[in-house]
């Protein structure tokens, strides 16, 4: 069964150094997403991207953030600045078209920032 | 405000048994989805039920089955005769029109055996 790819499983990272983190979404899905979980806490959206633009964003995802579509596969998540707080774990989702089918997550990626 | 609330911090349920996770939405939009995810302690998301509001019967998917009160607002999950694997965080999720799916706090769910 396809599924939603995370690259690294676990990042660390210097406060204020940048990070990207990829995902290769499931190859016929349309639309693209990146959520945040802090440690014990809710599934929080940060962005959808469709159509190579973002379609929605939330109001985490702030000017310290970017996605992007390089190629025809991956979608990655840029963090520039790395904050304390952005200790989380990432996950990117995908799905298909149509409203009706739900979101498919990758494994997501935990992001330590020292 | 709050789309989705799940008012259950932490459940528990004998092994066998069945149980209701409860979750109650707010939408003015008249097409929305409600969705139900299971995340056990490894971390992944695991995508387990869909609710159409249009809808006419409640879904069900082997032993999960969503208990649809559309009038009420609420998509409550009912996993039928428990198993240790279930234990798990189990969030419910809504769709609407024009934003992108949002998650609930979630519920923990403890099943003993």
């Amino acid at each position: 069964e396809p599924e939603v790819t995370q690259t690294p499983s676990h990042q660390v990272t210097q406060m204020g150094q940048e990070v990207i983190l990829r995902c290769v979404p499931i190859s016929n899905h349309l639309y693209f997403y990146w959520y945040r979980q802090i440690l014990g806490q809710k599934v929080e959206f940060l962005v959808s991207f469709y159509n190579n633009e973002i379609s929605e964003k939330s109001e985490i995802f702030d000017d310290q953030f970017s996605v992007e579509r390089p190629d025809g596969s991956n979608f990655t998540l840029k963090i520039r600045s790395t904050k304390l707080e952005d200790s989380a774990m990432y996950f990117c989702a995908s799905r298909e078209d149509s409203r009706h089918q739900p979101q498919h997550f990758g494994d997501g990626t935990r992001l330590s920032i020292l | 405000a709050q789309k989705i609330t799940q008012t259950q911090p932490g459940m528990f349920v004998q092994e066998k048994e069945a149980v209701t996770l409860d979750c109650t939405y707010d939408t003015s939009d008249p097409s929305y989805g409600l969705f139900w995810y299971k995340q056990p302690s490894s971390g992944e998301m695991i995508f387990l039920i869909y609710q159409g509001s249009y809808d006419q019967q409640n879904a069900t998917e082997g032993r999960y089955s969503l208990n649809f009160q559309k009038a009420r607002k609420s998509a409550n999950l009912v996993i039928s005769a428990s198993q240790l694997g279930d234990s798990a965080m189990y969030f419910c999720a809504m769709r609407e029109e024009n934003n992108d799916m949002r998650f609930g706090a979630g519920t923990r769910l403890t099943v003993k055996p």
